[in-house]
C-alpha cells in the first residue's frame, strides 16, 4: 500500500490548460516536497512546504500544504508543452522520503 | 546550490560482473546519502540509507550482500551492485541531504543495463 497517494497517475492536457494534482495521506508528515523529474535524469526539487495551511507560488505553479499537513496539492495555470514531465510528491518522514507513485504529465502543442 | 553527480551515467555490463557507481555532492557535506531504484514511468524506490562512516540502512528486500554501499567521506558514496544479472537492469538514483535538513538533492541518475 502507497503511504502517499497520488493522483491522477497520468495526465495528458493541451497547452494553455489549468490543471491539478493531489497528494494524499492518512499519516502526518513533518514536510512535503514536490519534485519534477524528466526522462533519464534525476528529480529536481520544486519545492518544499513545511507548515500546515502554507501556500507557495512558483510563477505558473501554486503549491499548497494541507492544514492537517497530511495531503498537498499542485496546481499548473496555463500548462507549457515545457511542463512535461513526471511529477512527485514526497513526505518526509524522519531523514526518509516516502513518495508518491508520481503523475506523468504530457502537455499537448 | 547543492549539485549532486552521478559517476558514470550509463553502464552496460555482461552477466556475472560487479558494476560500481558513485555518488559526489559537489558543494556541500552530505552527512546522508540515499540509493534509489527506478522502473520506467514508476516512482523511486528506497534502496539504502548510508551515513558518513557507518554501515548503511537496507530497506526490506533489498539484498545487502548484493548491493554493496560504502560512504567513506562526506562527499562520496559508492554502490556496488555484485554479480549483476539482467533482472538488476534498472535506474539507479542517488541523493544526498546536509545534516539536520530533510530536503534531498537527487543525481542525474545512472542507467545500468546487464546482459
Amino acid at each position: 500500500t502507497q503511504l502517499l497517494e497520488q493522483s491522477p497517475q497520468f495526465l495528458s492536457i493541451q497547452e494553455g490548460e489549468n490543471l491539478t494534482v493531489y497528494c494524499n495521506s492518512s499519516s502526518v508528515f513533518s514536510s512535503l516536497q514536490w519534485y519534477r523529474q524528466e526522462p533519464g535524469e534525476g528529480p529536481v526539487l520544486l519545492v518544499t512546504v513545511v507548515t500546515g495551511g502554507e501556500v507557495k507560488k512558483l510563477k505558473r505553479l501554486t503549491f499548497q500544504f494541507g492544514d492537517a499537513r497530511k495531503d498537498s496539492s499542485l496546481h499548473i495555470t496555463a500548462a507549457q508543452p515545457g511542463d512535461t514531465g513526471l511529477y512527485l510528491c514526497a513526505g518526509a518522514r524522519g531523514n526518509k522520503l516516502v513518495f508518491g507513485a508520481g503523475t506523468i504529465l504530457r502537455v499537448k502543442s | 546550490g547543492a549539485v549532486v553527480s552521478q559517476h558514470p551515467s550509463r553502464v552496460i555490463c555482461k552477466s556475472g560482473t560487479s558494476v560500481k557507481i558513485e555518488c559526489r555532492s559537489l558543494d556541500f557535506q552530505a552527512t546522508t546519502m540515499f540509493w534509489y531504484r527506478q522502473f520506467p514511468k514508476q516512482s523511486l524506490m528506497l534502496m539504502a540509507t548510508s551515513n558518513e562512516g557507518s554501515k548503511a540502512t537496507y530497506e526490506q528486500g533489498v539484498e545487502k550482500d548484493k548491493f554493496l554501499i560504502n560512504h567513506a567521506s562526506l562527499t562520496l558514496s559508492t554502490l556496488t551492485v555484485t554479480s549483476a544479472h539482467p533482472e538488476d537492469s534498472s535506474f539507479y538514483i542517488c541523493s544526498a541531504s546536509r545534516d539536520g535538513t530533510y530536503e534531498q538533492y537527487f543525481g542525474p541518475g545512472t542507467r545500468l543495463t546487464v546482459t
